[in-house]
């Protein structure tokens, strides 16, 4: 089992939906959650973290972390072509150590 | 305020060679992580660097090690490249622990051939 599992993707939304991106750990000890957005030929970009239980609202962007269900989802409403990217979930469970899933492919269609 | 800096940005190297690349972090940061990325394995976490000493490593064979100096940059050598080390190769900083996320440089994009 992977530490860090994601939607294998490709998900692909229609502009001014939600998109809804999920992923799982394994490592209950885990203490901070993170979701970054990645563009073709660029590197990772920290969009969203979180470390309790619950929501966690920035704009167009919602983290959601449920630790006993080892649960972390990313929902991002009212897509734009512009939110077409990579995003990689990423979990520390070690001060300095992040593990990073193998990240899910959103297309957001005009 | 200047990002995470990363030198060079190519490299096209021959099998048996070293390589040596180079991570300057944002200011104030002392915790300098370094991943590889590949296509079929996503982004692999090497090791990570807080105050000149290893914090944490990854599961890579000896050939991979780095170093930080004293003013938070930090190095990563490849020895005896191997074609299957061809990859992008990504610096991370962070204040101190990373819980609140790292801020990565543009990468390394290594070529052995």
């Amino acid at each position: 089992q992977k530490e860090v599992e994601q939607n294998s993707g490709p998900l692909s939304v229609p502009e001014g939906a939600i998109a809804s991106l999920n992923c799982t750990y394994s490592d209950r000890g885990s203490q901070s959650f993170f979701w970054y957005r990645q563009y073709s030929g660029k590197s990772p970009e920290l969009i969203m973290f979180i470390y309790s239980n619950g929501d966690k609202e920035d704009g167009r962007f919602t983290a959601q972390l449920n630790k006993a269900s080892q649960y972390v989802s990313l929902l991002i409403r009212d897509s734009q072509p512009s939110d077409s990217a990579t995003y990689l979930c990423a979990v520390n469970a070690n001060a300095g150590k992040s593990t990073f899933g193998d990240g899910t492919t959103l297309t957001v269609k005009p | 305020k200047a990002g995470v800096t990363q030198t060079p940005r190519y490299l096209i190297k021959t099998r048996g060679q070293q390589v040596t690349l180079s991570c300057s972090p944002i200011s104030g940061h002392r915790s300098v992580s370094w991943y590889q990325q590949t296509p079929g394995q996503g982004l692999q976490f090497l090791f990570e660097y807080f105050s000149e000493t290893q914090r944490n490593k990854g599961n890579f064979p000896g050939r991979f090690s780095g170093r930080q100096f004293s003013n938070s940059r930090s190095e990563m050598n490849v020895s005896t490249l191997e074609l299957g080390d061809s990859a992008l190769y990504l610096c991370a900083s962070s204040l101190a622990t990373g819980e609140n996320g790292y801020t990565f440089g543009s990468g390394t994009r290594l070529t052995v051939v």
